[in-house]
């Protein structure tokens, strides 16, 4: 059972679009961390946010974390083939609980 | 400066059999975690090892069970499997820390298939 609900669970785009993910649950996290998994690899860590209300920006993907730090999304501006990949959320609360996962594809 | 290894690859075991995966940390780090992919799902925890001792775990049978070396390898042995086991395991490696989440590097996985 995934504390964490993600959504959608699969996502295909045509490259330049924008696109958003997002990251619901019923607890508080203290933290939440983004992931990106490509197949035959483990999760890569994208960002981690902390403060209720936190945004943060990495080139063209925007991580938000709710003020009531139970949700949090993730926007690509501009998507390319090479964001193509699963995106995981986790909530820290002494352990990371991760959602299922949306799967990207970004077609060229 | 390598990163997280874990061996082997691949393995296939037949339901009842027991399995060892085994886990290297990137160098400087002295915490392993251990989770379970299943198939279309996020990883799921399944305990954390530091200092030789397991210090987190999550919601798993005691078939599932662990150890890290002093050289702060670990293993992860799965007892009496069952198919329900098939799952990709990840080991994650960092540096202990309190207060805000570790960064954990994960390993590529060892992808284990029950018969």
């Amino acid at each position: 059972t995934q504390l964490l609900e993600q959504s959608p669970q699969f996502l295909s785009i045509q490259e330049g679009e924008n696109l958003t993910v997002y990251c619901n649950s019923s607890s508080v996290f203290s933290s939440l961390q983004w992931y990106r998994q490509e197949p035959g690899e483990g999760p890569v860590l994208l960002v981690t946010v902390v403060t209720g209300g936190e945004v943060k920006k990495l080139k063209r993907l925007t991580f938000q974390f709710g003020d009531a730090r139970k949700d949090s999304s993730l926007h690509i501006t501009a998507a390319q083939p090479g964001d193509t990949g699963l995106y995981l959320c986790a909530g820290y609360d002494y352990k990371l609980s991760f959602g299922a996962g949306t799967t990207v594809t970004v077609r060229a | 400066d390598a990163g997280v290894t874990q061996s082997p690859t691949h393995l296939i075991k037949t339901r009842g059999q027991q399995v060892t995966l085994r886990c290297s940390p990137k160098s400087g780090h002295d915490t392993v975690s251990w989770y379970q992919q299943a198939l279309g799902q996020g990883p799921q925890f399944i305990f954390q090892y530091y200092e030789e001792e397991e210090r987190q775990r999550g919601n798993f049978p005691d078939r599932f069970s662990g150890h890290q070396f002093p050289n702060y390898s670990s293993e992860l042995n799965v007892n009496a499997l069952l198919l329900g086991d098939s799952a990709l395991y990840l080991c994650a490696s960092s540096i202990g820390a309190g207060g805000l989440p570790d960064t954990q590097y994960f390993g590529p996985g060892t992808r284990l298939t029950v018969l």
